[in-house]
């Protein structure tokens, strides 16, 4: 199984500044026949489904606000809000999708300053 | 709009079987390539992928869960279960069920129903 660890596990940032929150996987999710990274990244607040950000990972899913991005390739994947907001409160999540099982990072806990 | 609503019972004894069924509404489980599939994520910790399950009946399960899932689909009824067996309390945990936004064995998934809590307890 391929091995996705986030970092930190926890932040704190103030409004309006940037938070970035990293992905490490323990083998490359990079599909050189396609050059697509299979990465993706959830948010999730309390008492609700995790809610799909970023696919392919810099893919911004539809409705998501542009101060989400994702970056990275291969091994290590970067998601960065860059004017945080408070209704940005909540856990976020990479998985891979490259092989089955697919897996998930263990979460990152974003808070208010 | 698609959407997905996991049901059963809340509360499992030990060594029983856990069983849920996932309703999708606004489109259809057999118009589409995708292999829908089932997610859990035990109270206060992360996501674990459970298995998947294409429209023809073929499934793909997670290999530390594999010998104890099983996972059936209901073309007529829209629907998709899930049973786990001989469960303990460490399959307590919130149980989703999810589409892929891609197809494919290995997806991510682009709509979630709200999840339901199982606990497993005598």
């Amino acid at each position: 199984d391929i091995v996705m660890t986030q970092s930190p596990d926890s932040l704190a940032v103030s409004l309006g500044e940037r938070a970035t929150i990293n992905c490490k996987s323990s083998q490359s999710v990079l599909y050189s026949s396609n050059n697509k990274n299979y990465l993706a990244w959830y948010q999730q607040k309390p008492g609700q489904p995790p809610k799909l950000l970023i696919y392919w990972a810099s893919t911004r899913e539809s409705g998501v606000p542009d101060r989400f991005s994702g970056s990275g390739s291969g091994t290590d994947f970067t998601l960065t809000i860059s004017s945080l907001q408070a209704e940005d409160v909540a856990l976020y999540y990479c998985q891979q999708y490259y092989s089955t099982p697919v897996t998930f990072g263990q979460g990152t806990r974003l808070e208010i300053k | 709009q698609l959407q997905l609503q996991e049901s059963g019972p809340g509360l499992v004894k030990p060594s029983e079987t856990l069983s849920l069924t996932c309703t999708v509404s606004g489109g259809s489980i057999s118009s589409s390539n995708y292999y829908w599939g089932w997610i859990r994520q035990p109270p206060g910790k992360g996501l674990e992928w459970i298995g998947s399950i294409y429209y023809t009946g073929t499934t793909y399960s997670n290999p530390s869960l594999k010998s104890r899932v099983t996972i059936s689909v209901d073309t007529s009824r829209n629907q998709f279960s899930l049973k786990l067996n001989s469960v303990t309390a460490a399959d307590t945990a919130v149980y989703y069920c999810a589409r892929p936004g891609i197809t494919g064995t290995s997806p991510y998934f682009d709509y979630w129903g709200q999840g339901t809590l199982v606990t497993v307890s005598s």
